[in-house]
């Protein structure tokens, strides 16, 4: 089956300072993977996009600058978030989209990132 | 741009009496994926239920929902609530300009009581 996993589960870092989180899809290719975050008490909000052969797209509020985004291959994508702040915590998923199709995107279990 | 609303942040109920969750949307889009998410506790988001459909039932563990074009909806709903039932439920959507993407709604805390 189609598994998402995510690293680290759960990160502590300074302010200020930065932190790398890992997506791996196994077990499919991933054409496209999605990077949300969930601060405190919120919904999911959409980060940015990684689509195969195409450049990073980053929704509003987001940058490339922030939030910079690697995905070397089709099972593997990392985020970085950098100069980390308090609005920085929460839960940060990735999601991916399987190279046959349909319309369901795969979670991860999710990076918890705590600021102090 | 895509958007979904959900009208209740929090809904308590009684274990064995009816649920209903709102879910409404917007989109430019003819042809969208509706979604419900559930998340336990210190969990990831698990996709409850999906449709593409006009007007068809999709069911899954006791929950349904219908997908209605005309009034943009897709109500989650459930006869008789359990305890276990007692999560954070997301409503979802992934319009066709970028189904590889979900814009979510706020999120509605569902607590199921004896």
């Amino acid at each position: 089956g189609a598994l998402v996993y995510q690293y680290p589960r759960r990160t502590i870092c300074k302010s200020g300072t930065s932190m790398r989180m890992e997506c791996q899809a196994v077990g499919f290719q991933a054409t496209s993977v999605a990077w949300y975050r969930q601060s405190p008490q919120k919904t999911f909000e959409l980060i940015a996009l990684s689509t195969v052969n195409s450049a990073i797209k980053y929704e509003q509020n987001f940058t490339q600058e922030k939030f910079p985004i690697s995905h070397p291959n089709l099972s593997f994508s990392s985020m970085t978030v950098l100069n980390a702040y308090l609005e920085d915590r929460g839960l940060y998923l990735c999601g991916a989209r399987a190279d046959w199709g349909g319309d369901t995107q795969y979670f991860g279990p999710g990076t918890r990132l705590l600021v102090l | 741009g895509d958007s979904v609303t959900q009208t209740e942040g929090l809904v308590t109920l009684t274990e064995g009496l009816p649920v209903m969750l709102n879910c409404t949307y917007q989109t430019i889009y003819s042809n969208p994926f509706l979604f419900w998410y559930v998340q336990h506790l210190n969990e990831s988001p698990r996709l409850l239920l999906k449709s593409f459909t006009d007007n068809k039932r999709t069911e899954h563990q006791g929950f349904h929902a219908t997908l209605h074009k005309s009034s943009s909806s897709f109500h989650l709903q459930k006869s008789s609530a359990q305890l276990s039932d007692s999560a954070l439920y997301y409503c979802a959507l992934s319009g066709m300009s970028n189904y590889n993407v979900l814009y979510f709604g706020s999120g509605t805390k569902l607590t199921v009581e004896p």
